[in-house]
């Protein structure tokens, strides 16, 4: 089955500064690379994703690329804020048909004001 | 975007008795939807698969007779942690696709129980 490494486990950064969490995956038939933010004790909130027929894709402050050859996947934030403070999973899908996604392990985002 | 109702938020129970998690997709259709168990500070562990009308399929290590899982509609799913003890205690969450292959999940609030 499809493997999802994620790092680093905790980030730590100053407001303003960019951040970048890296993710790679071990089953190159996966096609679909969600992020998820999840805020403590609440649900995990899609906020980007992007598929196996583009190398990225960007929205604001937030943008994710892909890198299919090397089988790994990554979140920017750029400008970050306090608001940012999160944990980040990252995910795949796809392999063998199936839409069942496979999460990284989280990182946890903290943005210093 | 789509709307995943879990029901309750926050349960605290007493060791032998048995809890009961509802997931409801509120303004779609949802054949199958996915339950998770989340450790402090650790990643989305995927428990089970809940198909409407069928029987759940489990991932390697979780107990079915522990964790009943009921798919009896289209909107509804329910997870039945039975004699709950203190090692239960986690958080879940539920999640469903809109469509059969829909590759977006879609999340519950999440359920706290803890088992004292």
């Amino acid at each position: 089955g499809e493997n999802v490494e994620q790092h680093p486990s905790t980030l730590s950064v100053q407001e303003g500064d960019s951040a970048v969490i890296k993710c790679t995956y071990s089953d190159s038939a996966s096609n679909y690379f969600p992020w998820y933010k999840q805020e403590l004790g609440k649900r995990p909130q899609l906020i980007i994703d992007i598929r196996s027929n583009v190398g990225e894709k960007k929205d604001q402050r937030i943008a994710v690329t892909l890198n299919k050859t090397a089988k790994h996947f990554s979140l920017h934030i750029t400008e970050t804020q306090p608001e940012d403070s999160a944990v980040y999973f990252c995910a795949a899908s796809g392999s063998g048909g199936s839409y069942i996604p496979t999460f990284g392990r989280g990182t946890s985002l903290i943005v210093h004001p | 975007g789509a709307v995943v109702s879990q029901h309750p938020s926050r349960v605290i129970c007493k060791s032998g008795t048995s809890v009961k998690i509802e997931c409801r997709s509120l303004d779609f259709q949802a054949t199958t939807m996915f339950w998770y168990r989340q450790f402090p500070k650790q990643s989305l562990m995927l428990m089970a698969t809940s198909n409407e009308g069928s029987k759940a399929t489990y991932e390697q290590g979780v107990e079915k007779d522990k964790f009943l899982i009921n798919h009896a509609s289209l909107t509804l799913s329910t997870l039945t942690v039975t004699s709950a003890h203190p090692e239960d205690s986690s958080f879940y969450i539920c999640s469903a696709g809109r469509t059969l292959g829909d590759t977006e999940a879609f999340f519950g609030q999440g359920t706290r129980l803890t088992v004292v």
